[in-house]
């Protein structure tokens, strides 16, 4: 079974601060997805990497997937109370997208409040 | 388009009760995926679908757990007989391509089942 670590599991934070939450695993993927879900929603999906040491941007929001596609981290500049939600990492084992041994794994996610 | 529909969103039943939960996916989307998330466990793979067929159910934790697909627009997971541990919020997600390698899931609202 490939684990997905995420750390930390909580985190209360004041708008305007800055935060790094982390997603590890000891298995490579061949890429790894952030989502972010809200109370009472399904996860919505923030961005895919699938390069070692990608870099993707997506307004404040800074993802980087590991050398060796092992981790990512996602890192939130001046964090606002929208961006309060469940933070979730998925990775993917295939080699390729048309492979077989689909096993989409989610990490347990970070729970990130930004207080106004 | 009104995006993954599931029904009910709150059921509560008691145990050895039958329960069914439902979900039309995406028009035009050939995969659909039942998930389950638990605060202890995360968000788990039940099983998934593809062009109404389904392709790996080995994320079904028992017998008493099974899922249909009887049309592109249309699945359900039912649980007979459901037990206190079967507690937790279902998924459903449809794609138009297996996730990762930049394809999208969309995740529905979920079924927050309590079995009492």
């Amino acid at each position: 079974t490939q684990l997905l670590e995420q750390s930390p599991q909580f985190l209360s934070i004041q708008e305007g601060e800055n935060l790094t939450v982390y997603c590890n695993s000891s298995s490579v993927f061949s890429s790894l997805q952030w989502y972010r879900q809200e109370p009472g929603e399904g996860p919505v999906l923030l961005v895919t990497v699938v390069t070692g040491g990608e870099v993707k941007k997506l307004k404040r929001l800074t993802f980087q997937f590991g050398d060796a596609r092992k981790d990512s981290s996602l890192h939130i500049t001046a964090a606002q109370p929208g961006d309060t939600g469940l933070y979730l990492c998925a990775g993917d084992p295939r080699k390729n997208s048309g492979g077989s041994n689909y096993k989409l794994t989610f990490g347990k996610g970070t729970l990130l409040t930004v207080n106004p | 388009d009104a995006g993954v529909i599931q029904s009910p969103r709150h059921e509560v039943t008691e145990m050895g009760q039958e329960v069914t939960l439902r979900c039309k996916p995406i028009s035009g989307h050939d995969y659909l995926f039942w998930y389950r998330q638990t605060m202890m466990r995360g968000l788990e793979l039940l099983i998934y679908f593809n062009n109404n067929v389904p392709i790996d159910d080995s994320g079904m934790p028992e017998d008493r757990f099974s899922a249909k697909m009887p049309n592109a627009s249309f699945s359900t997971l039912k649980i007979q007989p459901s037990e206190p541990r079967d507690s937790a919020v279902y998924f459903c997600a449809s794609s138009l391509s297996l996730q990762g390698f930049g394809t999208e899931a969309f995740f529905g609202q979920g079924t927050r089942l309590t079995v009492v």
